[in-house]
C-alpha cells in the first residue's frame, strides 16, 4: 500500500527566504506526482504536476523535482512571501493502470511566512 | 479558468439521515472523484467514476455510500445513513483523459450531529 510522508510537518520562516518542502513515497510505481496548496477551510489548488518520466517542473517561484527511483520529491519556493502561507500537499497517482488512479496524499507541510 | 463547483459549501445533518453532496465537474473532463478530509487528517480517496460506472473505490466507500451522474453535468455522492464519523470535508475532483492532473472543488463541509 502506497504511503506518502511529508517533512517537515510545519515550517515558519521570515519573508524572503528560499525554502524546500519534502515528500517521500514508498512505492515508486507512480504515474505522476502533484503538489497542491490548501488554504484553511478551503479546497485544493494545483501548483505543479510532474509526470513519472520527468525530473522537474517550474512555475514562477515554484520548482518541483522528482526522483522516482528513490521515492522522493521536493518543492522549492524562492523568495517566499506572506501570501505563500498555506498547507502544501503532495499526492501521487498510482502507475498500476487498470482504472486504479485514486491519489494518495501526504499529510502536508503547514507553512507560515512571517512578514 | 474552468472550475469544479460543489454545493452546498456547508451541510449539517442529524445522525441517521441521508445526505446528498453535489458536484459539477469541468465540462470536458471524463474522470470524476470523491475524496474526504477529516479535520486534521490526510485527504483520503473514496471513489473514482468513469464511463458511468465506478472504476475504483477505497475501503472507506462501503454500502452506505453511492455515487451517481444523473445527467450530463452533475456528479453526486450519497450517504444513506450518516454517522458521526462521516463528519468531514468532502472534495469532488475531475480530470480529462490522458496525463493531466486533477482539478478539485472547494469542498462541502459535512457536520453530522
Amino acid at each position: 500500500k502506497q504511503e506518502v510522508t511529508q517533512i517537515p510537518a510545519a515550517l515558519s520562516v521570515p519573508e524572503g527566504e528560499n525554502l524546500v518542502l519534502n515528500c517521500s513515497f514508498t512505492d515508486s510505481a507512480i504515474y505522476n506526482l502533484q503538489w497542491f496548496r490548501q488554504d484553511p477551510g478551503k479546497g485544493l489548488t494545483s501548483l505543479l504536476l510532474i509526470q513519472s518520466s520527468q525530473r522537474e517542473q517550474t512555475s514562477g517561484r515554484l520548482n518541483a523535482s522528482l526522483d522516482k527511483s528513490s521515492g522522493r520529491s521536493t518543492l522549492y519556493i524562492a523568495a517566499s512571501q506572506p501570501g505563500d502561507s498555506a498547507t502544501y500537499l503532495c499526492a501521487v497517482r498510482p502507475g498500476t493502470g487498470g482504472g486504479a488512479d485514486g491519489l494518495t496524499f501526504g499529510k502536508g507541510t503547514h507553512l507560515i511566512i512571517q512578514p | 479558468e474552468p472550475e469544479v463547483t460543489q454545493t452546498p459549501s456547508h451541510q449539517v445533518t442529524q445522525m441517521g439521515q441521508e445526505v446528498i453532496l453535489r458536484c459539477v465537474p469541468i465540462s470536458n473532463h471524463l474522470y470524476f472523484y470523491w475524496y474526504r478530509q477529516i479535520l486534521g487528517q490526510k485527504v483520503e480517496f473514496l471513489v473514482s467514476f468513469y464511463n458511468n460506472e465506478i472504476s475504483e473505490k477505497s475501503e472507506i466507500f462501503d454500502d452506505q455510500f453511492s455515487v451517481e451522474r444523473p445527467d450530463g453535468s452533475n456528479f453526486t455522492l450519497k450517504i444513506r445513513s450518516t454517522k458521526l464519523e462521516d463528519s468531514a470535508m468532502y472534495f469532488c475532483a475531475s480530470r480529462p483523459f490522458g496525463t493531466y492532473g486533477y482539478t478539485f472543488g472547494s469542498g462541502t463541509r459535512l457536520t453530522v450531529v
